[in-house]
């Protein structure tokens, strides 16, 4: 089945501590993006990649950092830099060039502060 | 900076109501409005309107876009407990989307 994997589903963070979330797709797409939910405000994006070895930041970029070395995979790391790391954190891909086509997201990750 | 406002915030039924779910947006070079329907993971895709006037149905679910007034609506009707969910609005620019805040749905039986 082709779809986004994201793990964990669960993640608990220390003060202090970085974590990283997995997000792999198999959909074959070249853009990944990256995208924090919080109740009442929507999806808001943290990065996006259009092709490997390449991103860009998005409207809340700070505290957090990726890496797009295979086009399967778009990893985000939440630094000790985000004070406010408690959200659900949902993956996205899409194919790239065709603006109209919708993307499609993986089943997120929720993230809490210990 | 682009803007996607949708209303109401939440919004509570009873089974078999009918739902009207409002989308207003502000987009730089808009080409597209595409509707999510959330229910706790994924959301995921239930239109994409580039047209104005033209319906887009889907079961109980159908959409319009009036892009001389800059607002979609999104309705439900004969609403049912599954219809329970965050639905979301969402516009293109270049090659990133801009939602809405959403609105949240709850059916009651």
């Amino acid at each position: 089945d082709g779809g986004i994997t994201q793990s964990p589903k669960y993640l608990f963070r220390k003060e202090g501590q970085n974590v990283t979330l997995s997000c792999e797709q198999n959909l074959n797409h070249d853009a990944m993006y990256w995208y924090r939910q919080d109740p009442g405000q929507g999806l808001r994006l943290i990065y996006y990649s259009q092709i490997v070895n390449d991103f860009q930041k998005g409207d809340i970029a700070e505290g957090y950092s990726v890496s797009r070395e295979k086009k399967e995979s778009f990893p985000l790391t939440v630094t000790s830099a985000q004070k406010n790391p408690t959200a659900f954190y949902l993956c996205a891909s899409s194919i790239v060039g065709e603006s109209e086509q919708p993307q499609h997201f993986g089943d997120g990750t929720r993230l809490s502060i210990l | 900076e682009d803007k996607v406002v949708q209303s109401p915030l939440s919004l509570v039924v009873h089974e078999g109501d009918t739902v009207t779910l409002n989308c207003s947006y502000e987009v730089t070079n808009f080409r597209s409005l595409l509707w999510y329907k959330q229910e706790k993971k994924a959301p995921t895709f239930l239109f994409m309107l580039t047209s104005s006037g033209i319906e887009k149905k889907s079961g109980r679910l159908s959409s319009i876009l009036d892009k001389k007034e800059l607002f979609s609506i999104l309705n439900i009707t004969a609403t049912q407990t599954g219809d329970s969910a965050i639905y979301l609005c969402a516009a293109p620019n270049d090659y990133k989307l801009s939602f809405g805040a959403g609105t949240t749905v709850t059916v009651r039986a």
